[in-house]
């Protein structure tokens, strides 16, 4: 079955507005999260990530909230603008020596419009 | 100037016939990974390599193998392809150490077409 999932396959939100993305993941041995972009034609590229010791995390517009109890994680995004139309891939694994084995959402695809 | 590399970008293969697609990156970079992705299905990852001769099964390893003689390279190889293996490819490596340890850094990928 599918250890990371994505709700929604496409949101569309009109720009200035706030978004939220949701993740579910099944092992509770994940430790590593994180927040991947894609325009397409385009390899991801990593947006945001947590560690498992925090709950949440900000960097400019985005902030990924964690609820490990829940196995969710969360992207909000706020006063969203057209370039943030993508794909928004989450990703969770678990940390093993400094590397993760990634497991990917299948992705949101997010369309923001003026 | 950091950089994962793919080759080729675009390929075409019919089936039965063997494949090769290669990637390298100049970050000396332990951890390597191939993932394809498909619509509705996101990245599935195939190999992960953790250093040379490293290499341990993803989640679909079934038709692929892989080689990594070198920390800079990692291959995946496809024996007798198969029309379902028609998808992009993504090779991806990432620290190991530091703050941004497990961030993936993705190459462009290769667009697989078996006919």
């Amino acid at each position: 079955g599918q250890q990371v999932k994505q709700s929604s396959p496409s949101l569309t939100v009109q720009e200035g507005g706030i978004l939220i993305l949701n993740c579910d993941y099944e092992n509770d041995m994940f430790d590593y999260f994180a927040w991947y972009k894609k325009y397409p034609d385009n390899s991801p590229t990593l947006l945001i990530s947590v560690r498992s010791n925090v709950d949440k995390r900000e960097d400019g517009r985005f902030t990924v909230f964690l609820n490990k109890s829940g196995k969710h994680f969360s992207l909000h995004i706020t006063a969203s603008q057209p370039e943030d139309t993508a794909v928004y891939l989450c990703a969770a694994g678990e940390n093993q020596g400094g590397s993760a084995k990634l497991i990917f959402g299948e992705g949101t695809k997010l369309t923001v419009s003026s | 100037d950091m950089k994962v590399t793919q080759m080729p970008r675009y390929l075409i293969k019919r089936m039965g016939e063997n494949v090769l697609l290669e990637c390298g990156q100049d970050m000396s970079h332990e951890t390597m990974y191939w993932y394809r992705q498909d619509p509705g299905l996101g990245l599935q990852l195939i190999y992960i390599s953790y250093d040379v001769d490293s290499n341990s099964e993803g989640d679909i390893p079934k038709g692929y193998r892989v080689s990594r003689k070198k920390r800079e390279h990692f291959s995946l190889i496809l024996d007798s392809a198969k029309t379902n293996q028609t998808s992009v490819y993504f090779c991806a490596s990432s620290p190991g150490t530091g703050g941004s340890a497990e961030t993936l850094y993705f190459g462009s990928g290769t667009r697989l077409t078996v006919l």
